[in-house]
């Protein structure tokens, strides 16, 4: 079974510091994506990566970076965290075949408070 | 937005009957997905359906495919107080390279 791995379950930081949230997959998936789920949004995307050192942006950018150096590793980074990012943040991976997307596998998520 | 739209937001049942979730979307697919979420964690893929199927079934999962419509339905039979979750679609847009997700089904089994 593919395992996607979180680097912390829940996390609690300060308004201003830079926020590094990792995540690893042991599957030698080609995709890796970072999400954040809120109430009411459903899963928005943050940023995604097909490659190693290739990234794409998602639908809300702003205000993150990812780093993948790495084919099994994908991170992602609050560069100033602010209140507005606290969220659960998700990380998953996936095979890329025929042009289509295939499942992605789900780490268990991060829960992100900034104070 | 190309998110699939999942009716109900939220379902209640009790435990032995069946649930109907269904899910509307905008543009063309290669395929579509349903993915189940129990409460603090990470979703878990259930089924993929391809456009050019339109059933398909899985254990007590029957997932039905109307690319006419653009939408599709997730039935789960026979629930079970473990079905409990949320239950997201996802579209894999044409010439798109990630899924789009819906804002998901909460689905509460009374046991």
């Amino acid at each position: 079974d593919v395992k996607v791995t979180q680097s912390s379950r829940y996390l609690v930081k300060r308004t201003g510091e830079k926020v590094f949230l990792e995540c690893v997959q042991d599957m030698d998936h080609e995709n890796m994506f970072w999400y954040r789920q809120d109430p009411g949004l459903g899963l928005r995307l943050i940023y995604f990566s097909y490659d190693v050192k290739m990234k794409e942006k998602g639908d809300i950018p702003e205000g993150y970076s990812v780093s993948r150096e790495k084919k099994e590793r994908f991170s992602l980074i609050l560069e100033s965290a602010s209140t507005n990012q606290t969220s659960m943040y998700l990380c998953a991976s996936s095979l890329w075949i025929g042009g289509s997307n295939q499942p992605q596998h789900f780490g268990d998520g991060t829960r992100l408070s900034i104070l | 937005s190309q998110q699939g739209e999942e009716d109900p937001q939220a379902l209640s049942i009790q435990e032995g009957e069946n649930a109907t979730m269904n899910c509307s979307y905008k543009t063309s697919i290669n395929n579509l997905q349903w993915y189940r979420q129990n409460s603090g964690r990470g979703l878990v893929h259930l089924i993929l359906i391809r456009s050019n199927e339109r059933e398909k079934h899985s254990g007590r999962l029957r997932v039905t495919l109307d690319t006419s419509k653009k939408s599709s339905s997730l039935l789960i039979t026979a629930s079970r107080a473990a079905d409990t979750a949320s239950y997201f679609c996802a579209t894999d847009a044409t010439g798109a390279n990630n899924l789009f997700f819906g804002t998901g089904t909460r689905l509460t089994v009374i046991p």
